[in-house]
């Protein structure tokens, strides 16, 4: 089963301007999470969707938003970049059975640069 | 105080050796306990995850739970350089794929 991709891997962007970044979960996955790993902070939760909702939001600005498809594929915005925004954005999918045995699995991230 | 604490490190040790790695954390209402391996420019991988309080073994690894102490271990026997890594704790209070709170890591070098 391939696993979860992220593109790009890499993006360099200035100050003031947006970001779009994509996740494509595991096959038959219709859960996704965000996150943001900085050294300071280390790994802090965004948000995460189910079925084309959100379902949980983490202490982020609005200034970050998401959204999910049909296909579970998802994007996360990021508007009016500051400096602060440069870090490691990993996406998460899981399957979301009853039993909480399925638990998340990480993708290798897109790493955000902001100039 | 932060919800999760885990010393950074780094944590330098010779082949073969038995690696301890810890977290503690605050929030009593964690039931769920996971630790994830984190490689250079690589997204975190699942290597054990425990319900509430108790031991679960695989392999080379060991996680432990001791909620009255609210403090979780990771204990890799016979460690070798291919286990050099970030190694992050996370829990969350519900099961599955709701959010998790993770710790900061703590960068391991296990030197042949």
């Amino acid at each position: 089963k391939a696993g979860v991709t992220q593109t790009p891997r890499y993006l360099i962007k200035t100050r003031g301007q947006q970001v779009t970044l994509s996740c494509s979960p595991i096959s038959g996955h219709r859960s996704v999470s965000w996150y943001q790993q900085t050294p300071g902070q280390g790994l802090q939760f965004l948000f995460e969707y189910f079925s084309e909702t959100q379902r949980n939001k983490g202490n982020f600005p609005g200034r970050f938003s998401g959204r999910q498809f049909s296909n579970s594929r998802s994007e996360m915005n990021v508007s009016t970049l500051e400096l602060g925004d440069s870090a490691l954005y990993l996406c998460a999918s899981s399957s979301r059975l009853t039993t909480w045995e399925e638990t998340q699995y990480f993708g290798p991230g897109t790493r955000l640069l902001v100039l | 105080q932060k919800e999760v604490e885990q010393d950074p490190g780094p944590l330098s040790v010779p082949e073969g050796a038995i690696v301890s790695l810890n977290c503690t954390y605050s929030n009593s209402a964690f039931q769920y306990f996971m630790w994830y391996r984190q490689y250079s420019r690589k997204g975190p991988e699942l290597l054990m995850y425990t319900y509430s309080s108790g031991n679960k073994e695989d392999g080379r690894f060991t996680a432990q739970v001791d909620k009255s102490s609210k403090y979780i271990s990771l204990f890799i026997r016979d460690s070798q350089p291919s286990d050099s890594a970030t190694y992050l704790c996370a829990m969350s209070p519900s099961g599955g794929n709701t959010p998790l709170v993770f710790g900061k890591g703590t960068r391991l070098s296990v030197i042949a």
